[in-house]
């Protein structure tokens, strides 16, 4: 079964760190590039960062340049996000997406709450 | 940065009626790189269509998309219960990415 599967959410303090996982099974992970989107309680979906199929290529939405890093490791069939400075608008549920033309699978999704 | 803007916020209709959900982009989309994706509550986006107009693996035929360089349209034949959800728009031909704010489908 195509599948991802996020995990690293949690409640932080402003200003302090997290990082999530992506974990895929049932597809040649090291094929398709791969995206985090994320969704504010009661809001709409986000894009927030991508990566290519390699590792090589990245790019990030405005809001979080500078503070949030994509990664992938291709040999455990994982994406990350890290994610620094984290601020009270970052709370969301995060998840990852693989793209196949358009977002085709998604995870379940991870909740990240930043609060003192 | 393209901004897309769906419309209505918020469409009521009955079960068995036809629905017509409306995505305009701030700019022209290339190569038809519209999707757009279905999510219930606590659940994540499901996609329904992609290419404009493509249906994704699975979708029934209800569904239907059209349209091209500003202006797309999401189509439900016929509302089954199981259609009452919340559907957004996407462009994913040039960085950001963008979703439209979503429109909701309610039961009248």
């Amino acid at each position: 079964e195509v599948q991802l599967v996020e995990s690293g959410g949690g409640l932080v303090q402003p200003g302090g760190s997290l990082r999530l996982s992506c974990a895929a099974s049932g597809f040649t992970f090291s094929s398709y590039w791969m995206h985090w989107v994320r969704q504010a309680p009661g809001k709409g979906l986000v894009w927030v960062s991508r990566i290519n199929s390699d590792g090589s290529s990245t790019s990030y939405a405005d809001s979080v340049k500078g503070r949030f890093t994509i990664s992938r490791d291709n040999a455990k069939n994982t994406l990350y996000l890290q994610m620094n400075s984290l601020r009270a608008e970052d709370t969301a549920v995060y998840y990852c997406a693989r793209r196949d033309g358009a977002f085709d699978i998604w995870g379940q999704g991870t909740m990240v709450t930043v609060s003192s | 940065e393209i901004v897309l803007t769906q419309s209505p916020g918020t469409l009521s209709l009955s079960p068995g009626e036809r629905a017509t959900l409306s995505c305009r982009a701030s700019q022209s989309v290339s190569s038809s790189y519209l999707a757009w994706y279905q999510q219930k509550p606590g659940q994540a986006p499901r996609l329904l269509i992609y290419g404009a107009s493509s249906r994704a693996t699975g979708i029934p035929d209800r569904f239907s998309g059209s349209g091209s360089g500003t202006d797309f349209t999401l189509t439900i034949s016929r509302l089954e219960p199981e259609d009452f959800a919340v559907y957004y728009c996407q462009q994913y031909g040039g960085t950001p990415l963008t979703f439209g704010g979503g429109t909701k489908v309610e039961i009248k």
